[in-house]
């Protein structure tokens, strides 16, 4: 069993859809769970951080963690065709050191 | 903005040639990380370092080497290239959280 699960997508929605992304880990000392946006042929980069359980809101976008089910969740409302990207969870036990990935969902949003 | 710069996007070497990889952050951070990224994989740590001249094994570190003589560079070295090299390699460096990741650099070993 991987360290973190992530399905692989693709997944394509319209334009305004609200989408759930969704990670599974089997670690229980993770506590610092961030959310990655990747474009094609650019490097990933940070969208949200949340610390232990709980949700946290920026925008359009909110990064939803649950520790006692080992499962994180980013939710995108009024999804935009500039969202089509891969997104990657990933998870440490320690602040800044020890980043595990996910494998990333590839999201399509269609005009 | 904090740039990393990966020094080639594309590169192509033959087998058993030792391969350079060279990235370059501008933000005077102290953590540098080596990634290789594969379809269905994601992200596999390959080394990281927290000072200079400092360097720590990550998961894949096997036919890897690298080395940090100076806090904004950090190189990765594929000392004897296989074909199992093939993949794309992304650079990041990060303070806190936050890893700021480089374009990445896609290398073919023939």
């Amino acid at each position: 069993q991987k360290e973190v699960e992530q399905d692989p997508g693709p997944l394509s929605v319209p334009e305004g859809a609200i989408v759930s992304l969704n990670c599974t880990y089997s670690n229980s000392a993770f506590q610092y769970f961030m959310w990655y946006r990747q474009y094609s042929r650019k490097g990933p980069e940070l969208l949200m951080y949340t610390y232990s359980s709980g949700n946290k809101e920026d925008g359009r976008f909110t990064a939803q963690v649950d520790k006692s089910s080992k499962y994180i969740s980013l939710f995108i409302r009024d999804s935009q065709p500039s969202d089509s990207a891969t997104y990657l969870c990933a998870m440490s036990e320690n602040y800044g050191q020890n980043f595990v990935f996910g494998p990333g969902t590839r999201l399509s949003v269609l005009p | 903005d904090v740039k990393v710069t990966q020094s080639s996007r594309y590169l192509v070497k033959r087998t058993g040639e030792k391969v350079f990889l060279e990235c370059v952050q501008d933000m005077d951070h102290e953590n540098m990380f080596w990634y290789r990224q594969d379809p269905g994989l994601g992200l596999r740590l390959i080394y990281f370092s927290y000072d200079v001249k400092m360097k720590e094994k990550g998961d894949i570190p096997e036919g890897y080497s690298v080395s940090r003589e100076k806090k904004e560079r950090f190189s990765l070295i594929l000392e004897s290239a296989s074909t199992n090299q093939t993949s794309m390699y992304l650079c990041a460096s990060s303070s806190s959280l936050s890893q700021h990741f480089g374009d990445g650099t896609r290398l073919s070993i023939l």
